[in-house]
């Protein structure tokens, strides 16, 4: 069964404090890995795709990074307004479904 | 351009009545998704489209959960009997392809009371 889990499920950080999240996957093909940033009270907003082990996608303090069995979102110097909950969903050959994790919540504290 | 629109946002209902759920689409994208998020969860499939028809309907939880698509473009989910479980936020998602990102509305926070 396709399965995906993050950790940590919640993340506090002091501003400029680098860390990263993990997303690990389990799926019979892997079509594409999917990572999505939720603000509280709207929908998913989505931040990058990533389609091959060795893959890597940048976008301002954000960088996504895929292995065979996980993808890592790295944060880097975090600031307050990068406070929200990151999701990570893949998508199988199989299929047209994409599942999608419990997400971890990020607090960026001042 | 505009995103996925989706109405109302919030719907509150008693317990046993019928509800409708209401997303528009980014023009030209030609598959449509329906997912549902409880609090402190991920979004949970229901339905997808591609064009007017309904390409896979296994998340649907039962047979009160219907959705339609009937022009290939706007789409509503229909909701039979409700019952206090269905509470939950129901997010459509949008994309260019089966194998595009997918680009969500804001949902639609539904209470059933």
């Amino acid at each position: 069964e396709d399965q995906v889990t993050q950790s940590p499920e919640a993340l506090r950080l002091q501003e400029g404090e680098s860390s990263s999240l993990n997303c690990s996957y389990t799926v019979s093909g892997l079509r594409g890995l999917f990572w999505y940033r939720q603000d509280p009270g709207k929908g998913p907003e989505f931040l990058f795709t990533l389609y091959s082990a060795g893959e890597e996608k940048e976008k301002e303090r954000l960088k996504a990074t895929l292995t065979k069995k996980e993808s890592f979102l790295h944060i880097t110097a975090p600031k307050p307004e990068d406070s929200a909950t990151y999701l990570c969903a893949v998508q199988a050959h199989t299929g047209n479904q994409f599942y999608f994790g419990t997400g971890t919540s990020l607090t960026v504290i001042p | 351009g505009a995103g996925v629109s989706q109405t109302p946002s919030n719907k509150v209902t008693e317990k046993g009545k019928y509800v409708e759920l209401r997303c528009d689409p980014i023009s030209g994208h030609t598959a449509l998704y329906w997912y549902r998020q409880s609090l402190g969860q991920g979004p949970e499939f229901l339905i997808y489209f591609q064009g007017t028809g309904a390409a896979d309907d296994s998340g649907l939880p039962n047979d009160r959960f219907f959705a339609v698509r009937p022009e290939g473009s706007v789409s509503t989910l229909k909701i039979q009997r409700t019952e206090r479980g269905d509470s939950a936020v129901y997010l459509c998602a949008s994309s260019l392809s089966y194998n595009s990102p997918l680009h969500f509305g804001n949902g639609t926070r539904l209470t059933v009371t």
